[in-house]
């Protein structure tokens, strides 16, 4: 079972261009998450999918933008980069609310 | 909004000794907590998952409490072993459906 899958899991950028990060599914799961992890802040929330066509913001959204696809799939887009982007970034997946979590493998992204 | 604080700072113990860590959350009052594991470089690996209801959950060496009266989560792993060595980090799902997690409690112990 592939389970979450990230792509790229290498990215350096330059200070404002754009990429997306491409997550996928195969576990039929409804919900699908976005978080970015610092040293010593541990998970932050950064979008948040319930199910096809829904996207919630979660507490640092600012400078990205999502797209739920359809069921496998959850995108998520730096329009301008910023340094401050410069972060790992996690996309997961659970089945439903209070069900446990899978998490992929992790996006290194670089701004410069 | 709800807050999960673990301690920030590392633990580390001998080998055979227990590892206790500590999850409190504050402004919520969740009715699941879960504990994952996260090796360097990887994604979280979800452990445990304790109902309200729960008060010890136990897996093989492995047991969380929940005392909602205290807000507060323990976990604990038993006879430590070097592999055990790892970022632990506790979640809930908050009101909204929003899986929200702890900063982590680095965990090394020592043969």
């Amino acid at each position: 079972n592939a389970g979450v899958t990230q792509t790229p899991k290498f990215q350096v950028l330059k200070t404002g261009q754009s990429m997306t990060l491409q997550c996928a599914q195969d576990m039929n799961h409804n919900s699908m998450y976005w978080y970015r992890q610092d040293p010593g802040m541990g998970l932050r929330l950064i979008y948040y999918s319930a199910s096809e066509g829904t996207t919630d913001k979660g507490e640092v959204p600012n400078g990205y933008n999502v797209s739920r696809l359809n069921k496998r799939e959850f995108s998520l887009r730096l329009e301008s980069a910023a340094p401050s982007q410069t972060s790992v970034y996690f996309c997961a997946s659970s089945e439903q609310g209070y069900t446990e979590a899978f998490f992929g493998q992790g996006t290194r992204l670089t701004v410069v | 909004s709800q807050k999960i604080e673990q301690n920030s700072e590392a633990l580390n113990i001998q080998e055979g000794k227990t590892a206790t860590l500590t999850c409190n959350y504050t402004n919520y009052s969740p009715a699941y907590l879960q504990w994952y594991r996260q090796d360097p470089g990887r994604g979280p690996v979800f452990l445990l998952l304790i109902r309200e209801n729960e008060k010890e959950k136990r897996k093989e060496r492995l047991k969380v409490t929940f005392d909602t009266t205290l807000k507060q989560s323990l976990f604990h792993i038993t006879a430590s072993q070097p592999a055990d060595s790892a970022t632990y980090l506790c979640a809930v799902y908050n009101q909204g459906g929003k899986l929200i997690f702890g900063q982590g409690t680095e965990l090394s112990v020592k043969p």
